[in-house]
C-alpha cells in the first residue's frame, strides 16, 4: 500500500515569506504528526493531529499551524519565515498503539 | 521536560564485530522506538518496545527496554556495512487515557559506521 506522501520535496522561500507543507497519510491512519530536523537541534515535535482536532503540540512559536481535514490528510504552514527554518520538515502518520510511518520530507531552504 | 540522551553518538565498527548502543530517557514511559536514517532519506522504523522487558530482534539487530532503569539498547551482532546508518531512539508520551503515543521525542541520534 502507499506511504505517508509529502510534497513538495524541496521548497526554496526567502525571509518574511511564508510556506505551506502537504502530507497525505497512509490509508486508514487518523493521526498525523510532524516533526522538524536540523543538526543543530535534531529532530523535534512539532504538533499531531487526529480526527482534524490539534491533540498534542511541540515548543514552537505560533508562526507554526497546521490543519488536517476530514480526510486525514493535513498541511503545515510557517507565516513569516527565518532563517532558522531552515530544515527537513518530516509527516508521519499511524494508528493506535502502532508505529509511526514517516515520509520522505519536505527540504526547505530559507534564504 | 522528557529527555532522550544516547550514546555514543559515533561509532565506528568493523565489520563482524558486536556493539551496543544505549538510550536513557529521564520520565516513566512505556512505549520506546527506535529508527534508522540512511542519509538524505526519511526515518524508518525498526522496533516498536511498549512493555517492561520487551525484546524485539530484526536479523543482526536486537532492541531490549527496561522501564524501571529507564534504558533501551540496540545490540548490533557481527555487523555488516549494510547497516551503516544513524539510528535514533525515540520515547512516546501517551495522550492522556488514549493510550496512543502522540508526541515522540527523539535522542540525539547515533551514527553508525561500519567498515570492511
Amino acid at each position: 500500500k502507499a506511504g505517508v506522501t509529502q510534497t513538495p520535496r524541496y521548497l526554496i522561500k526567502t525571509r518574511g515569506q511564508q510556506v505551506t507543507l502537504s502530507c497525505s497519510p497512509i490509508s486508514g491512519h487518523r493521526s498525523v504528526s510532524w516533526y522538524q530536523q536540523t543538526p543543530g537541534q535534531g529532530l523535534q515535535f512539532l504538533f499531531e493531529y487526529f480526527s482534524e482536532t490539534q491533540r498534542n503540540k511541540g515548543n514552537f512559536p505560533g508562526r507554526f499551524s497546521g490543519r488536517q481535514f476530514s480526510n486525514s490528510r493535513s498541511e503545515m504552514n510557517v507565516s513569516t519565515l527565518e532563517l532558522g527554518d531552515s530544515a527537513l520538515y518530516l509527516c508521519a502518520s499511524s494508528k493506535p498503539e502502532e508505529k509511526l510511518f514517516f515520509g520522505s520530507g519536505t527540504q526547505l531552504s530559507v534564504l | 521536560e522528557l529527555k532522550v540522551e544516547q550514546n555514543p553518538l559515533f561509532l565506528s565498527m568493523q565489520e563482524g564485530k558486536n556493539y551496543t548502543i544505549y538510550c536513557n530517557y529521564s520520565t516513566t514511559s512505556d512505549r520506546l522506538y527506535w529508527y534508522r536514517q540512511d542519509p538524505g532519506k526519511s526515518l524508518e522504523s525498526l522496533f516498536v518496545l511498549l512493555s517492561n522487558g520487551a525484546v524485539k530482534q530484526e536479523g543482526r539487530l536486537m532492541a531490549s527496554l527496561d522501564t524501571k532503569a529507564r534504558l533501551s539498547t540496540l545490540h548490533i551482532t557481527a555487523a555488516v556495512h549494510d547497516l551503516s546508518a544513524t539510528y535514533f531512539c525515540a520515547v512516546g508520551v501517551p495522550f492522556f487515557n488514549t493510550g496512543t503515543a502522540s508526541k515522540l521525542t527523539f535522542g540525539t541520534g547515533t551514527r553508525l559506521q561500519v567498515t570492511l
